[in-house]
């Protein structure tokens, strides 16, 4: 079975800064784009970065261009992302995302996600 | 950014009823749109990917439609877990993009 798991969420300031981990099981990370979409309390889904599978340029949310950085290491079936500069509004619950295609591409396989709060 | 409206915000609706949940692009998509199901507390799941393709494992009497900008999905009679919110998503062009969700509750 496909298995996501996030890590590395916690109570930071603003300005400050945290690096997620999700360590992927279940399937051939190296085969398959991953992505960051994050879901801020009782607001909706909101994508925030994505690697393709060769690990080919990222692409970031404009919220987060700059100061987010995505990266993968498939050796070790893991996906990061490094968050800098910190602000309140990107206290979230993050969620680490697979990407499939058959035509188009879409979002199959979601982790539990991992809690972030930027808070002084 | 491609932008995603999706209407309506809520409805509220009984079991056994038909239901159809919009969703508009600030551009053309060609099919390439997603909904996914989120239940309270739950991580998302995906239901439908390609515009109309049924994800494995979810019920038939979900189905989607649509291409350009303007799609639909559609769930027949209406069971008790599907009362939840659904978010449609483009994933024509960087950077992806979700609508801001369809609420489907109990009448």
């Amino acid at each position: 079975d496909v298995q996501l798991v996030e890590s590395g969420g916690r109570v930071e300031r603003p300005g400050g800064s945290l690096r997620l981990s999700c360590v992927a099981s279940g399937f051939t990370f190296s085969e398959y784009g991953m992505n960051w979409v994050r879901q801020g309390p009782g607001r909706g889904l909101e994508w925030v970065a994505g690697v393709f599978w060769n690990g080919g340029s990222p692409y970031y949310a404009d919220d987060v261009k700059g100061r987010f950085t995505i990266s993968r290491d498939d050796a070790k079936n893991s996906l990061f992302l490094q968050m800098d500069n910190l602000r309140a509004d990107d206290t979230a619950l993050y969620y680490c995302v697979r990407e499939n295609w058959d035509q188009t591409f879409y979002l199959d396989h979601w982790g539990q996600g991992t809690q972030v709060i930027v808070s002084s | 950014a491609i932008q995603l409206t999706q209407s309506p915000s809520s409805l509220s609706a009984s079991v056994g009823d038909r239901v159809t949940l919009t969703c508009r692009a600030s551009q053309d998509l060609t099919s390439a749109v997603a909904w996914y199901q989120q239940r309270p507390g739950k991580v998302p799941k995906l239901v439908i990917y390609d515009a109309s393709s049924l994800e494995v494992g979810v019920p038939s009497r979900f189905s989607g439609s649509g291409s350009g900008t303007d799609f639909t999905l559609t769930i027949t009679s209406l069971q008790p877990e599907d009362f939840a919110t659904y978010y449609c998503q483009q994933l024509n062009e960087y950077p992806y993009t979700f609508g801001p969700g369809t609420k489907v509750d109990v009448k």
